[in-house]
């Protein structure tokens, strides 16, 4: 069974730009949840999907935004880039929403913004 | 404050030690415990859980980690590393004590370099 992959891998933005970035789940899992990694803050939660509604939202500014898809397929949005913005994006997907799923995460998308 | 701390920012073996890494957790109950590694340019890849029942849990590549409520502690250990399990660590609590549904809080990471 393929896992959670997430294109691009690598993103080159300038500052002001806006990017999305896409997940697509394992297949058969319906729960998505995105994480940014930097150096500095570490793995921090962003906000997490399942049956296309946001179930959990992390402590973000409003220019960080996401929605899933009928096909569980998520995608997350960041508008008018910052530098501060530049991190990994990890996204893990589950079977379903509730209580400390497993979740099984994606390689990541590397965001540069410069 | 509710958090979940690895004390050692780096730890260096020689393969063929042993290895324990820690992690301790300040909620108000227990949280679900989980341990993850990531590889350089990877994502994390799930070693171990613990929900309830056993305090000492196996997991994937040869990994046990043991509860204890008494010290709130969740420990990850291996009799024996491998020049393979250099990587970064990350001890994560899940559950309705972090926000619930799916979402994970991490600790800061412990980057293990393994010496041959």
């Amino acid at each position: 069974k393929a896992g959670v992959t997430q294109t691009p891998r690598y993103l080159i933005k300038t500052r002001g730009q806006q990017v999305t970035l896409s997940c697509s789940p394992i297949s058969g899992h319906r729960s998505v949840s995105w994480y940014q990694q930097t150096p500095g803050q570490g793995l921090q939660f962003l906000f997490e999907y399942f049956s296309e509604t946001q179930r959990n939202k992390g402590n973000f500014p409003g220019r960080f935004s996401g929605r899933q898809f009928s096909n569980s397929r998520s995608e997350m949005n960041v508008s008018t880039l910052e530098l501060g913005d530049s991190a990994l994006y990890l996204c893990a997907s589950s079977l379903a929403w509730g209580q400390g799923r497993e979740q099984y995460f994606g390689p990541g998308t590397r965001l540069t913004v410069t | 404050a509710q958090s979940v701390t690895q004390p050692d920012i780096h730890i260096t073996v020689s393969e063929g030690a042993s290895l324990e890494l820690r992690c301790n957790y300040s909620y108000g109950a227990t949280p679900y415990l989980f341990w993850y590694v990531q590889s350089p340019g990877q994502g994390l890849q799930l070693l171990l859980k613990y929900f309830s029942g056993d305090t000492l849990v196996q997991g994937i590549k040869g990994f046990e980690a043991e509860f204890k409520r008494s010290q709130s502690s969740f420990n990850l250990r291996k009799p024996s590393v491998h020049w393979s399990d250099a990587a970064e660590y990350f001890c994560a609590v899940g559950g309705i004590l972090t926000g619930g549904g799916n979402k994970l809080t991490f600790g800061t990471g412990t980057q293990l370099k393994v010496e041959l």
